[in-house]
Order: C-alpha cells, then structure tokens, then sequence
C-alpha cells in the first residue's frame, strides 16, 4: 500500500514564524502536491513538483515556498505565517505516467497561526 | 478554468437506502475522475479512479460513472450503513498533474 506521511497532524505557531511542513511517500512516486482546504472554499492547490529539484505554482502560492531534494520528500514552507494561513494542509502523490494515476493523500497537518 | 460541483451539499439517509453523490464539471476534456471519501479532520482516501476513457468503476458496494461528453458523474453507494458516514469529493485531473476538486457532499447515514 502506497504511504504518504505528515511531519505533524496538529501545529501551532505565532505570525511571522517560519514554518516547514514535510511529507514524505514511500512509493517512489514522481508527483507530488500541496494543497490547503478551508471550509467553504474546499481543496485548493498550492504547489506541485514533477521530479525532485522542479516545483511549479498551483492556484495560490502567495505566501509559500516549496522543497524537493529528495524524490521522497517535498517540503511547504511559510516564510512568514499569517493568521489568513490557518487552515489544513494535505500532501499527495501519484505516479509519473501524466494523467493516468490516482493520487494519494498524507493525513493531512491543521495549522493553526495566532 | 476548470470548475466542478457536487450536489447535493449535504444529504441524510436511514440505514439501508441506495443513494446517489453527483458531480458535474464544466471542462470535458479530462485525464480522469477520482473519488474520495474524508472522514472529519482527517486525510482524503481514494475511493474509485475512473480513466476519460471508461464509463464506470466498482468497488464492492460503490459504481462510480462518468459521462465525459456531458460533464457528469455519479457515485452509487447501494445499502448505507452508518460507517459511510463521511465527506464525499469529486476531482478531475485536467492539466494532467493537479486535481480539481468539488466542495463535496457530506453524507449521513442514521441508523
């Protein structure tokens, strides 16, 4: 079974902390993704990367950074959290062959900023 | 841009009774569908893959359809039990990487 694990399922931290989130799968997967869902608004993406060291925007990185040294390992960083980043943050991974694969979800990391 | 909605909201059933979750998106030309069941505060799990080329899925009590040309999708859920209590999501990949995901249909089954 394909495993997608999160550094922490419950994280606080002050406004204008760094802040690292880290994921890692263990399936050798290619792709991999950061979303963040808030209610009413639902899953939005944030970033993605295709192979490691690449990385590519998704409808909302202002505000995020993203990692990939490792193909195993993709890392979201908020260089200066905002309250407005309160939500929670899911990693995902899915295979290389584009387009043709079900993704797989961590467990998800609720952040909460004060 | 891609947009994709689930109807109903929310939806409440007792024990037993088939269902149906919909999905509709606006954007035909899709890689596939994915479904996903998330259990409150919790990840999403991956319920049923469909390919833009196939016109259904099953798994055990779940069929998943998909009519691309008409930007549909059904999730069948045949005699609910309480534990399919959860949040139900409809993404379809259209870039050919990330997923577009509906707000979901949250399902409760009394018992």
């Amino acid at each position: 079974d394909v495993k997608v694990t999160q550094s922490s399922r419950y994280l606080v931290k002050r406004t204008g902390e760094k802040v690292f989130l880290e994921c890692v799968q263990d399936m050798d997967h290619e792709n991999m993704f950061w979303y963040r869902q808030d209610p009413g608004l639902g899953l939005r993406l944030i970033y993605f990367s295709y192979d490691v060291k690449m990385k590519e925007k998704g409808d909302i990185p202002e505000g995020y950074s993203v990692s990939r040294e490792k193909k195993e390992r993709f890392s979201l960083i908020l260089e200066s959290a905002s309250t407005n980043q309160t939500s929670m943050y899911l990693c995902a991974s899915r295979p290389g062959l584009a387009g043709s694969y079900e993704q797989y979800f961590g467990p998800g990391t609720r952040l909460t900023v004060t | 841009k891609q947009e994709v909605t689930q109807i109903p909201a929310a939806l409440s059933v007792p024990e037993g009774e088939n269902l149906v979750l919909n999905c509709s998106f606006t954007d035909s030309a899709i890689y596939n569908l994915q479904w996903f069941r998330q259990d409150p505060g919790k990840g999403l799990t991956s319920l049923l893959l469909i390919q833009s080329s196939q016109r259904e899925q099953t798994s055990g009590r779940l069929n998943a359809s998909l009519d691309k040309s008409s930007g549909r999708s059904t999730l069948y859920i045949a005699a609910s039990q309480p534990g399919d209590s959860a949040t139900y999501l409809c993404a379809v990949c259209h870039s050919g990487y990330a997923l577009n995901f509906g707000k979901g249909t949250s399902l409760l089954v009394t018992p």
